[in-house]
């Protein structure tokens, strides 16, 4: 069973860049079952799916101009970049597994809340 | 991207039955049968309860089951316990609005 760590900071200013770090451990991220996902809820909120990255990325359209998600296969992690961060993007953030990418979400991380304050 | 409808709230007893719906449209619910269920504790990271419309992770116990008519999904948890309480999100792979994964709204379940 693949397990997911997210890690980074809990405090971001507004306008800069938030940026986080999943650690995958039970399975390898050369695996070639998983799109590598980031998932975020905002306080009181539903569920809201940022993107995944397979061979490239695949983001949500209302955040696509500031999101990228890339994958550190020597170190067997995932990370998520938002730019130009406000208010609005507090949220907790899960790093997640979608297998074959169809929106079966099978691992979740424990999730990582964000603030955005100055 | 819209998040697919689902009921704000849902309550039944202990024992009793309850359905969920998550209504979507051709371009998602009812074109595919990649529609997902989960369960959500405060605090806890979501659980997969129910894939590819109605098909159990391994560890799911058979009181929650699936189903989908037309655009409409549904989750059905049989025999409520008090333990099943917490928030259920639907998800379907869509292929409109550019991006190929999204959410329903949530609804919360309350066992009476």
């Amino acid at each position: 069973q693949v397990q997911l760590q997210e890690s980074g900071p809990g405090l971001v200013k507004p306008s800069q860049t938030l940026s986080l770090t999943c650690t995958v451990s039970g399975g390898s991220i050369s695996s070639g079952d998983y799109y590598w996902s980031w998932i975020r809820q905002h306080p009181g909120k539903g569920l809201e799916w940022i993107g995944y990255i397979y061979f490239s990325g695949f983001y949500n359209p209302s955040l696509k101009s500031r999101v990228s998600i890339s994958v550190d296969k020597s170190k067997n992690q995932f990370s998520l970049k938002l730019t130009s961060v406000t208010a609005a993007d507090t949220a907790v953030y899960y790093c997640a597994t979608d297998y074959g990418g169809y929106s079966r979400v099978d691992n979740w991380g424990q999730g990582t809340l964000v603030t955005v304050s100055s | 991207q819209s998040a697919l409808p689902q009921p704000a709230s849902v309550s039944g007893s202990p024992g009793q039955s309850i359905t969920i719906s998550c209504t979507g449209t051709s371009s998602d619910v009812g074109g595919y049968n990649y529609v997902s269920w989960y369960q959500h504790h405060p605090g806890k990271a979501p659980k997969l309860m129910i894939y590819e419309v109605n098909n159990r992770p391994s560890g799911v116990s058979n009181r929650f089951s699936g189903s989908k008519s037309g655009n409409t999904a549904s989750l059905t948890i049989s025999g409520l316990q008090t333990e099943d309480e917490g928030d259920y999100y639907c998800s379907s792979y869509t292929s409109s609005s550019g991006a190929p994964v999204v959410f329903g709204g949530g609804t919360k379940l309350t066992v009476l």
